[in-house]
């Protein structure tokens, strides 16, 4: 069982937007303002696409947006396209233990481009 | 541009050993934190251990906790992952895995990985 919840499948039509959520506790997601996203094509290494809530790497689309409220945090990926189709996890700091670990992932949510 | 590329997966039967080494380019990588991260077949990514730049601080999962040791050489840009006693369990694609975050009162915080290496499968079966 991850740490944070996911959902495990979104799916939209291209065009479309579509929100993942990230439910954690006071202890990481509801804590810190240290919440990143990635997303992980089949076989390939997770890629960075939101890091510290809201801010994209350079690089990533603009279409990628990330929010939060309370111990939930959010990716919103709009106009969907046909290369969004992937795997998208979110992380957080976790001040739970002081010897580790550091960091949580969440269990991962399949995004389907219909 | 930063790589990092990962070496030392395989086959290894229950309780034998492994050493995962990880080579990284394109940065100043005694500047950098650095992770190990893996991921179980068809699962979600699990964090492992981090050391510092300098190597004096060292975290790990209570998962691997006292059978994985995590090392560093800056003059040979490498990152290294021992692992002894492996289990079952332990079957994954292992990533290193660049940070970015910051030491505050004493503890570090982990803000997030910004750039990942492609992985090696480590198979622990009989």
């Amino acid at each position: 069982q991850s740490a944070l919840t996911q959902p495990a499948s979104v799916s939209g039509s291209p065009g479309q937007s579509i929100t993942i959520s990230c439910t954690g506790t006071s202890s990481d997601v509801g804590g810190y303002n240290y919440v990143s996203w990635y997303q992980q094509h089949p076989g390939k290494a997770p890629k960075l696409m939101i890091y510290d809530v809201s801010n994209r790497p350079s690089g990533v689309s603009n279409r990628f947006s990330g929010s939060k409220s309370g111990n939930t945090a959010s990716l919103t990926i709009s106009g969907l396209q046909a290369e969004d189709e992937a795997d998208y996890y979110c992380s957080s700091y976790t001040s739970s233990s002081t010897l580790g670990p550091i960091v949580v992932f969440g269990g991962g949510t399949k995004l389907t481009v219909l | 541009e930063v790589q990092l590329v990962e070496s030392g997966g395989g086959l290894v039967q229950p309780g034998g050993s492994l050493r995962l080494s990880c080579a990284a380019s394109g940065f100043t990588f005694s500047s950098y934190e650095m992770n190990w991260v893996r991921q179980a077949p068809g699962k979600g990514l699990e964090w492992v251990s981090y050391i510092s730049s300098s190597g004096s601080t060292i975290y790990y999962a209570d998962s691997v906790k006292g059978r994985f040791t995590i090392s560093r050489d800056n003059a040979k840009n490498s990152l290294y992952l021992q692992m002894n006693s492996l289990r079952a369990e332990d079957t994954a694609v292992y990533y290193c895995a660049r940070d970015r975050g910051d030491y505050v009162w004493g503890s570090y915080r982990l803000y997030y990985f910004d750039y990942w290496g492609q992985g090696t499968l480590v198979t622990v079966s009989s």
